[in-house]
């Protein structure tokens, strides 16, 4: 079966240090790769998505995440984080083209003003 | 984006009840949604695929007579919790796509507490 790691349970850093969320994924087949993150009370909001073509993927607000097939891994990046980046992250492949999700257990990140 | 919303954000019910939780997709027509459950801190987990016109495609694990779906219209799914007790108490996400290879956007979520 299809199965997402994300190492990370709870991050804690300071404003304006670097975020690397690691995430592992268990798939042999095609697969797209995805970041949400959600904010709290808020909905779940794409940062960012892999399909194909250059294995480093640039998101929203300065995020963003490179695809190493070899190691099955699809790490979320951010040079400096801010205290509004606050939130829960979650990683998150399909298979085979279709659009049902199998998520990673989510990292919380909480960034100390 | 496009817009998924949830009805109701929250709810509370006695054990033994039936909730039904709604999942419109507002400005789109999805002919697949998805239902997700995430215990506390836990991930979301898969729990159908909701498709219009058909039945729906439970999950290994999640039973199809307790978490009843339907999906009656492109712009609406409905998952109904039967007979509910407190170990349903969970946070309930549905999302929405209009096609394959494509962005799916996530509803609000859907707190449901049985007592």
């Amino acid at each position: 079966a299809q199965s997402v790691s994300q190492h990370n349970h709870h991050v804690i850093l300071s404003e304006a240090a670097s975020l690397e969320l690691g995430c592992n994924y268990s798939y042999g087949g095609t697969v797209n790769l995805f970041w949400y993150v959600q904010y709290p009370g808020q909905h779940l909001q794409l940062l960012l998505k892999y399909f194909s073509g250059d294995p480093l993927v640039k998101g929203i607000k300065g995020f963003e995440a490179e695809f190493i097939k070899s190691k099955f891994s699809f790490n979320l990046r951010k040079p400096s984080v801010q205290w509004s980046d606050t939130a829960e992250y979650f990683c998150a492949v399909t298979v085979d083209n279709f659009n049902k999700f199998y998520f990673g257990s989510g990292t919380k990140l909480n960034v100390k003003p | 984006g496009a817009v998924v919303s949830q009805h109701p954000s929250w709810v509370i019910c006695k054990s033994g009840t039936s909730v039904k939780i709604e999942c419109r997709s507002l400005d789109f027509q999805a002919t697949t949604m998805f239902w997700y459950r995430q215990f506390p801190k836990q991930s979301l987990m898969l729990m159908a695929t909701s498709n219009e016109g058909s039945k729906a495609t439970y999950e290994q694990g999640v039973e199809k007579d307790k978490f009843l779906i339907n999906h009656a219209s492109l712009t609406l799914s409905t998952l109904t919790v039967t007979s509910a007790h407190p170990e349903d108490s969970s946070f309930y996400i549905c999302s929405a796509s209009w096609s394959q290879n494509t962005e799916a956007f996530f509803g609000q979520g859907t707190r449901l507490t049985v007592v």
